[in-house]
């Protein structure tokens, strides 16, 4: 079956830059995608990536991927205090719609 | 264009009530997931349905638990009799293909 990991915690200063990482097991996955949570709020779609693509960048973001290695990073530069958050990788696969598995979460904090 | 709506956005149920969930989906999307968050855990595929049909409900309990997507309206994620394992955030996404999007989430506390 489908699974997802990721690294229960992460600290860093502000303006240094944040790598979260995350492994999968699914050789059949067509999308990679990371989500940011607040406290007490929903999922907010921060960006994703085809299989078939090794690095998608949107602004602060960067996406990697390694499909031979099934293994994902979101690299968030210069990061702001704005940036705490859980971030959660998830992952699909062209047969099942968009249902999604998640990773267990990884908890961002960012120290002045 | 207004996000994905759920209501209400807590709510607290005694052991053996019904709860009821309701998800409206973004305008134009007609695909509705619905995922359990555990405390300090991610979050889990429940059901997914279209207008009037289940495509795939692997993820639900088969007791107590229920879901709809009726041609007019929200949908809904019935549980029957709720336990006190049932306290978690429950989210709704909708999607018109490649991109998920979620709802705030109903926060069910059983007591």
């Amino acid at each position: 079956g489908e699974d997802v990991e990721q690294s229960l915690f992460l600290s860093v200063r502000e303006g240094d830059s944040s790598v979260i990482n995350c492994t999968y097991t699914d050789s059949s996955s067509t999308y990679l995608y990371w989500y940011k949570q607040e406290p007490g709020a929903g999922l907010q779609l921060l960006t994703y990536i085809f299989s078939n693509m090794d690095m998608k960048q949107d602004q602060r973001l960067t996406v990697l991927l390694n499909k031979k290695d099934k293994h994902l990073s979101l690299r968030i530069a210069d990061t702001q205090t704005g940036d705490s958050a859980i971030y959660f990788c998830a992952e699909s696969y062209g047969g099942g719609g968009n249902k999604l598995t998640f990773g267990t979460g990884t908890q961002l904090k960012v120290e002045l | 264009n207004a996000g994905v709506m759920q209501n209400p956005r807590h709510l607290v149920r005694r052991r053996g009530q019904e709860a009821r969930l309701r998800c409206s989906p973004m305008k134009g999307h007609s695909h509705v997931y619905w995922y359990r968050q555990l405390p300090e855990e991610g979050l889990k595929f429940m059901v997914y349905l279209q207008k009037e049909n289940i495509i795939d409900e692997s993820g639900m309990p088969k007791e107590r638990f229920s879901a709809e997507f009726p041609k007019e309206g929200p949908s809904i994620l019935r549980i029957q009799q709720v336990v006190r394992g049932d306290s978690a955030a429950y989210f709704c996404a909708s999607s018109p293909d490649r991109e998920a999007f979620f709802g705030q989430g109903t926060r069910l506390t059983v007591v």
